[in-house]
């Protein structure tokens, strides 16, 4: 079946730090894959996703790649600041399907 | 777009108490999911409703759970009776279309806390 596997938190960066969140997916189709963000009291809201191989999904300074060939898409940004604390999630979903397979999380904790 | 309104935002209750939860999805989204969050289990899909239909409830825990969608802008998820075990952040979340591509547009959750 389909399933993600992203990195255990908590992560704890400092302010300007750069970010990687991994995330490793297992799929029997090509399926779409998103990265979402849940700040705390609220539900999750879409970070970036990507469609097809080799894509880049990006979106408030974060970047993701579609990587097929190693079933990746990790998280990426280059300078992390305070308001970036919050909860990651990776997840998937074939095309042809409606449900998504959401990650564990990832908490990111950025301190000044 | 006042996005996708849960009500309410906390519920504490007794076990073997009733607990309705609401949703009102975002107007013009036909596909609506209710989730349920813990710290164990993460996010796990309970029901799956398209057009108003349930398509997909295998993720319904047991008969104490039941969720309707009885028109395009209201649904309910209802636990009855309710137990500790189901004390979770329990999300609705809408989108446009039911391609596996179409974001999902979440509330801001209902936390259920049974004792």
């Amino acid at each position: 079946g389909n399933s993600v596997t992203q990195m255990e938190g908590p992560v704890t960066l400092s302010e300007e730090a750069f970010l990687t969140i991994n995330c490793t997916y297992t799929a029997t189709g090509y399926p779409s894959l998103f990265w979402y963000v849940q700040y705390p009291g609220e539900g999750l809201q879409l970070l970036l996703k990507a469609t097809k191989a080799d894509d880049k999904g990006s979106n408030k300074g974060f970047e993701a790649t579609y990587r097929k060939e190693t079933t990746s898409f990790h998280l990426e940004k280059g300078s992390v600041q305070v308001s970036d604390s919050a909860v990651y999630f990776c997840a998937l979903s074939e095309n042809s399907g409606y449900a998504l397979n959401f990650g564990k999380g990832t908490s990111l904790l950025v301190t000044p | 777009d006042a996005g996708v309104i849960q009500s309410p935002r906390h519920e504490v209750t007794e076990m073997g108490q009733e607990v309705t939860l609401r949703c009102k999805p975002i107007s013009g989204h036909n596909s609506l999911f209710w989730y349920r969050q813990t710290m164990m289990r993460g996010l796990e899909l309970l029901i799956y409703f398209n057009n108003n239909v349930p398509i997909d409830d295998s993720g319904m825990p047991e008969d104490r759970f039941s969720a309707k969608m009885p028109n395009a802008s209201f649904s309910t998820l209802k636990i009855q009776p309710s137990e500790p075990r189901d004390s979770a952040v329990y999300f609705c979340a809408s989108s446009r279309g039911q391609g596996g591509d179409s974001p999902l547009h979440f509330g801001n959750g209902t936390r259920l806390t049974v004792t």
